[in-house]
């Protein structure tokens, strides 16, 4: 099956930037996303990356994909401890509608 | 606009006892799906709809059933709970050109 993977916990200081990477197996993916899960939340849309771009900024995000490595990276800028929470990358892939999920990367801000 | 709407948010269930999470989206999608949430996991695949009538198994089906008789509803059974169905259970809907919206969640513990 797909596999999507995340290192698992990331700690940085509030106003550094971050980074969580991702790395994915199936070169048929059609879009990348990035979800956000606060504590007790459900999922959110970040933000998405189509597969044929390389990268796409969004005010304090950036994404960037490397398509012949398969890896995918979300940047954030100026971190806030409002960013902490747990970032899920996902693909779908060309013809299908499920969603592949990594293991999420737990974000902690230290003020 | 609701979104994608699940109850309950939080249950207590005893092993071999049954029960259905419902869900419902209000935003006529065709695709459905639901996913359970277990740490250093990511989401998985349970069952998905791709409409009214229609119905497939995910990457973990088993111990869970799933209908879809309306476009607005895609109801989860549990037929006999089981101390491994612990679990954070996420719904989601969204079309071929849209993006995954998902619920908030329903919290299930079986004791």
């Amino acid at each position: 099956g797909e596999d999507v993977e995340q290192s698992l916990f990331l700690s940085v200081r509030e106003g550094d930037s971050s980074v969580i990477n991702c790395t994915y197996t199936d070169s048929s993916s059609t879009y990348l996303y990035w979800y956000k899960q606060e504590p007790g939340a459900g999922l959110q849309l970040l933000t998405y990356i189509f597969s044929n771009m390389d990268m796409k900024q969004d005010q304090r995000l950036t994404v960037l994909l490397n398509k012949k490595d398969k890896h995918l990276s979300l940047r954030i800028a100026d971190t806030q401890t409002g960013d902490s929470a747990i970032y899920f990358c996902a693909e779908s892939l060309t013809g299908a509608n499920n969603l592949f999920f990594g293991t999420g990367t737990r974000l902690t801000v230290i003020p | 606009n609701a979104g994608v709407t699940q109850t309950p948010k939080f249950q207590v269930l005893k092993t071999g006892q049954s029960m259905t999470l419902q869900c419902a989206q209000d935003m006529n999608h065709e695709y459905m799906s639901w996913y359970r949430q277990d740490p250093g996991m990511g989401l998985r695949l349970i069952h998905y709809s791709v409409g009214a009538g229609i119905t497939d198994q995910g990457e973990v089906p088993n111990g869970y059933n799933v209908s879809r008789s309306t476009t607005e509803d895609f109801p989860l059974r549990l037929l006999s709970a089981a101390p491994s169905q612990t679990s954070v259970y996420f719904c989601a809907s969204k079309t071929d050109k849209d993006f995954a919206f998902f619920g908030q969640g329903t919290r299930l513990t079986v004791v």
